[in-house]
């Protein structure tokens, strides 16, 4: 059974250019949760999709924005890049509507903005 | 609003002990405990619901007092694989609610 799966793992970009990254839930897990975590830091949730749509939503500008699909897939797109966003953006997915979710998540995907 | 964990860090000797806090402001529906090891994505440990109830994985257990909204993580007999950086995430709701990641607590465990 595959777990969470991220792409790309690594990434660099210049300041200004957009970004997309993709995440594959584990089999059975409905929602997915995407974070940034900075060196050193705990992970900082960014938003949540739930039946393809922003369920919750963390204190991120509106260059970050996402996608649901179908499949329950997601991707997280940031436009404008700026120097700070550089960091892991880990996606979390989890069962909706047990009252208890444990979060399983992906092993990341590393972004450099130069 | 950010949970609070302390330490920020601590040293172990295989086979001691430690205690690591985790203090919310706001009231909680449940903690959850997860840890990371160096470049790998961080790991279910265990979900304490409020009631107080203790949990335990391995060697580790934790506690959640209600009343105090914290939450403390007790690693027992510690292990070279305790190793790494644990954080409590806190969530103020059931379904669907966020789940709101402290700074963390950096452990090493050494022989």
């Amino acid at each position: 059974d595959a777990g969470v799966t991220q792409s790309p793992t690594h990434l660099i970009k210049t300041r200004g250019q957009q970004v997309t990254l993709r995440c594959s839930p584990k089999s059975g897990h409905d929602t997915v949760s995407w974070y940034q975590q900075a060196l050193g830091q705990g992970p900082q949730f960014i938003f949540q999709y739930y039946e393809e749509e922003e369920r919750q939503r963390g204190n991120f500008p509106d260059r970050f924005s996402g996608h649901q699909f179908p499949n329950y897939s997601s991707e997280l797109n940031v436009n404008a890049l700026l120097l700070g966003d550089s960091a892991l953006y880990l996606c979390a997915s989890s069962e909706q509507g047990r009252g208890i979710e444990k979060l399983f998540f992906g092993s990341g995907t590393q972004l450099s903005v130069l | 609003q950010q949970p609070v964990q302390s330490p920020q860090a601590v040293i172990l000797r295989e086979g001691e002990d430690a205690v690591i806090n985790c203090s919310s402001s706001k009231a909680l529906y449940s903690v959850h405990w997860y840890r990371q090891k160096h470049g790998e994505a961080p790991v279910f440990l265990m979900i304490l619901l409020k009631g107080g109830e203790q949990k335990g994985h391995e060697k580790i257990s934790a506690s959640f007092n209600e009343k105090k909204q914290q939450s403390s993580l007790y690693l027992t007999a510690s292990q070279l694989s305790y190793s790494g950086t644990y954080f409590c995430g806190t969530r103020k709701g059931a379904a669907g609610n966020k789940l709101t990641f402290g700074g963390g607590t950096r452990v090493l465990v050494k022989p």
